[in-house]
């Protein structure tokens, strides 16, 4: 089974602290994302990555930046937490093959900003 | 640009019924479409997705899904609702450039009254 775990289940963070959240995968997969999950807006993809050192901006990547040194290990980092960064943050991955490989994700990181 | 959405928040049926949750797609060629469930404080698990030529598609925990090209819509379907089937449901469809990115609709409560 492929497994994908996060670093935290729940992080309480101060405004203007930087926060780092990470993510492994267990299943030598080439793509890991990174979604923001609120409600009534479903899944926003912040950023991906294709290949170790590789990576581009998905739908919402202000305030956020990310790492990816290791194939199995994909970092978000929020350089200065602000309130509005309260969220859930989902992590994921996925093979570089056919057109309908399935994304597999964590379990989630909640994120609540003071 | 590839969209889905999910017009209903939530659906609401008794336990034992058929249930439907709706899906509609817009993409420029093939459609490669997914949907997830995500149960309370958990990240999003597989379903099911949908390949080119089969218009009834099974997936996991007895859910299908109803592929119809010409209503270019993707309903998630199970014949009798379980209340553990009380959870937020996701359609997505793929990105039509590369990486495998997906694009979530909304989501959807289901609830499964006993």
């Amino acid at each position: 089974d492929v497994k994908v775990t996060q670093s935290s289940r729940y992080l309480v963070k101060r405004t203007g602290e930087k926060v780092f959240l990470e993510c492994v995968q267990d299943m030598d997969h080439e793509n890991m994302f990174w979604y923001r999950q609120d409600p009534g807006l479903g899944l926003r993809l912040i950023y991906f990555s294709y290949d170790v050192k590789m990576k581009e901006k998905g739908d919402i990547p202000e305030g956020y930046s990310v790492s990816r040194e290791k194939k199995e290990r994909f970092s978000l980092i929020l350089e200065s937490a602000s309130t509005n960064q309260t969220s859930m943050y989902l992590c994921a991955s996925s093979s570089l093959g056919h057109k309908n490989e399935t994304q597999y994700f964590g379990p989630g990181t909640r994120l609540l900003v003071l | 640009a590839q969209s889905v959405a999910q017009p209903e928040d939530q659906v609401n049926v008794a336990e034992g019924n058929p249930l439907t949750v709706k899906c509609t797609y817009s993409v420029s060629g093939n459609p490669y479409l997914f949907w997830y469930v995500q149960y309370p404080n958990r990240g999003l698990q597989f379903l099911l997705k949908y390949i080119t030529g089969d218009n009834l598609v099974k997936g996991s925990y007895g859910f299908e899904a109803e592929f119809n090209k010409s209503q270019t819509s993707f309903h998630l379907k199970k014949p009798s609702a379980l209340v553990s089937d009380s959870a937020l449901y996701f359609c997505a469809v793929r990105d039509g450039g590369g990486y495998n990115k997906l694009i979530f609709g909304a989501g959807t409560r289901l609830a499964v009254h006993p």
